[in-house]
């Protein structure tokens, strides 16, 4: 499967845990890019990658979300210490980069807080 | 900066009758627009996008959108629904200068009737 992976598809936390989500792009792209769905909202940006490098991270709360997308492996977005408020989907996607390439996207992991 | 909204959070049609979603944007130089439908658990997939080659744009599943400039707009139509079109829509806007980062609208549910 070339399209983008993203694991686990469900993943359930108890508030105050960790939260780790991983993206493997599609096959050619080195642009990741992270987005958070509430229920009956829209996709809200987080954070935009490529390899070793965090592009533009103006969505991502300050404190306890970090991203990153090493030389070697999946991208992986870590939300520390859970609470409740981030029960989400949270998409991942990717692209070539280029100006008016559109944004292939995973299946998403859908997160919930107890 | 870039901004996108669509007007109307549900839109309601029944089977066969005309689709009009729309979507009217914010840029401050010339756009990348793009409409994507999301299937329940699922991620979104690319319908159609416009590059500036052509105004009028064709998408897959028979849907079609159109860029006026002049009305800022860029609204998705299908001239007859069908029962498999039920989804949500979302409008996005991506510029040359941010290299693939779009700006989603917060999503329209269609929903068609028998």
């Amino acid at each position: 499967n070339a399209g983008v992976m993203q694991n686990p598809r469900h993943l359930v936390r108890r508030r105050g845990q960790e939260a780790r989500l991983r993206c493997s792009p599609m096959k050619g792209h080195s642009h990741v890019y992270w987005y958070r769905q509430l229920p009956e909202e829209g996709l809200k940006f987080m954070v935009y990658l490529q390899k070793e490098n965090i592009i533009d991270e103006s969505g991502m709360p300050k404190e306890r979300f970090s991203a990153e997308f090493p030389k070697e492996g999946p991208s992986i977005l870590r939300i520390q210490q859970v609470v409740r408020g981030d029960s989400a989907a949270y998409f991942c996607a990717s692209s070539r980069g280029q100006g008016g390439s559109p944004l292939h996207f995973g299946n998403g992991t859908r997160l919930t807080v107890t | 900066a870039q901004s996108v909204t669509q007007l109307g959070s549900h839109v309601s049609v029944s089977e066969g009758a005309l689709v009009l979603l729309r979507c009217n944007y914010s840029s401050s130089v010339p756009p990348y627009l793009f409409w994507y439908v999301q299937y329940p658990n699922q991620g979104l997939q690319l319908l159609l996008k416009y590059t500036s080659a052509a105004t009028l744009v064709k998408g897959i599943n028979g849907f079609e959108a159109e860029f006026k400039k002049s009305e800022t707009s860029f609204h998705l139509t299908k001239p007859s629904a069908h029962m498999s079109d039920a989804a949500e829509y979302f409008c996005a806007v991506s510029l040359n200068t941010n290299a693939g980062k779009s700006t989603f609208g917060d999503g329209t549910t269609l929903t068609v009737k028998p």
